[in-house]
């Protein structure tokens, strides 16, 4: 069975920034797309962007176009989200899921959320 | 307010069938395939259907996927107490190049 896993909670300060991390497992990294996918408490599941793990490009939601940065390590089959800047509403379960089994936007497999709490 | 449009919440009783919509435009269902997750409390999606109307193996045939223009529609037939759920719609908006979501539909079976 396919695995992702996510580094632990975050407690962050207004202004600051937070870097979450997705180690995938029993697959092979790069023939995978990996997304991030976040949801404030209560509310809606929200994309923030992909990368393709085979060459690193990266697409992001316009929303956190100019906060958001989501990289991946190949020899550690690990992919980061960092988002700089955090304001309040940032506070919400952060998920890394993979795409590419069933096409570029399904995702078949999820990590099991970071929650990352911001006040100031 | 999430790009995609889902009725906020719905009940059924066991054994009754539930239709959740999912209403968006020409840039997003209209031109491309829509997915359907299923997520309980405080954990991960489980993704119930894809490319409009497939489901992932393991997914029982209970659960139904259509697409008609720019709306989607999940069907869940047979409804029993554990489908008691939130229910997400997402797809690709290709004007907004990035992904979207519905606002979901919280299920209760009662």
């Amino acid at each position: 069975q396919m695995q992702l896993v996510q580094s632990g909670a975050e407690v962050k300060k207004t202004g600051s920034s937070v870097k979450v991390s997705c180690r995938a497992s029993r697959y092979t990294f790069t023939q995978r797309h990996l997304h991030w996918v976040r949801q404030a408490p209560g509310q809606a599941l929200e994309w923030m962007g992909w990368i393709t793990t085979f060459t690193g490009d990266t697409n992001y939601a316009q929303k956190f176009q100019d906060r958001v940065t989501i990289t991946r390590d190949r020899s550690m089959s690990t992919a980061f989200l960092e988002l700089s800047s955090l304001r309040s509403e940032d506070t919400a379960l952060y998920f890394c899921t993979r795409s590419g089994s069933y096409g570029d936007f399904a995702f078949d497999d999820w990590g099991q959320g970071t929650p990352v709490t911001v006040s100031s | 307010q999430s790009v995609l449009t889902q009725p906020p919440s719905l009940s059924a009783a066991p054994g009754q069938k539930v239709t959740i919509s999912c209403s968006g435009s020409s840039s997003n269902i209209e031109k491309n395939s829509v997915s359907w997750y299923q997520q309980f409390p405080g954990t991960a999606p489980k993704l119930l259907i894809y490319d409009n109307h497939r489901r992932p193996s393991g997914i029982p045939d209970r659960f139904s996927g259509s697409k008609s223009g720019t709306s989607a529609t999940l069907g869940i037939t047979g409804l029993q107490t554990e489908d008691e759920a939130s229910y997400f719609c997402g797809t690709w908006d290709s004007g907004l190049s990035g992904g979207v979501f519905g606002g979901g539909t919280k299920l209760t079976v009662l």
